[in-house]
């Protein structure tokens, strides 16, 4: 059975904090993705990997970086945290194909 | 126009019924296609893929019709157990990275 965890599954930070949010797969899938889920917009992709060190931007990148330097493990850094990046993020992995997701942390900037 | 466009809903249908979803994309270059399933405050889980022959799992029928860019899923007998949010899913490339996913139909099944 495929595992997607993360790292937190709440966070409650301040505004101008550096987040790190962390997700590991145990199923040595190349692909990880963050996605960002808010209501009536589902779900958009922030960054995407394809293979360790390696990263593309996706539809929504501004204001995040990312970091994959193994193969289990994509982080997703918020440099300076605003509250327009309240939401629901979702961590996901796949061969390609299917995407398995996390159980997804929800973070309030306040 | 949304890239995949979905009806929020949500339905309202009683036990037993059957109810139907539909989903359109823009882009007729999209080879692959997925319905997930999501649960309240839980991550989306693969539901089904949906092949150009259309393709049935149960309760659950999935079509594509690439001529008019859309996608349905079908629930026949609705469950309880049924009830979450339905997302559209297009891939502009096979396996691809271009995942799109549509915001998502809610369903609630009631007895």
């Amino acid at each position: 059975d495929v595992k997607v965890t993360q790292s937190s599954r709440y966070l409650v930070k301040r505004t101008g904090e550096k987040v790190f949010l962390e997700c590991v797969q145990d199923m040595d899938h190349e692909n990880m993705f963050w996605y960002r889920q808010d209501p009536g917009l589902g779900l958009r992709l922030i960054y995407f990997s394809y293979d360790v060190k390696m990263k593309e931007k996706g539809d929504i990148p501004e204001g995040y970086s990312v970091s994959r330097e193994k193969k289990e493990r994509f982080s997703l850094i918020l440099e300076s945290a605003s509250t327009n990046q309240t939401s629901m993020y979702l961590c996901a992995s796949s061969f390609p194909g299917e995407q398995y997701f996390g159980p997804g942390t929800r973070l309030t900037v306040t | 126009r949304k890239e995949v466009e979905q009806d929020p809903g949500p339905f309202n249908v009683p036990e037993g019924a059957t109810v139907a979803f539909n989903c359109t994309y823009s882009n007729s270059a999209s080879q692959s296609f997925f319905w997930y399933r999501q649960d309240c405050r839980k991550e989306p889980k693969l539901l089904m893929s949906v092949y150009s022959s259309g393709n049935e799992d149960g309760r659950f029928t999935a079509q594509l019709n690439r001529a008019s860019q859309y996608i349905s899923l079908l629930i026949r007998d609705s469950k309880l157990s049924d009830s979450a949010t339905y997302l559209c899913v297009v891939n502009d490339k096979a396996g691809g990275f271009k995942t799109i996913f549509g915001a998502g139909t809610r369903l609630f099944v009631k007895a």
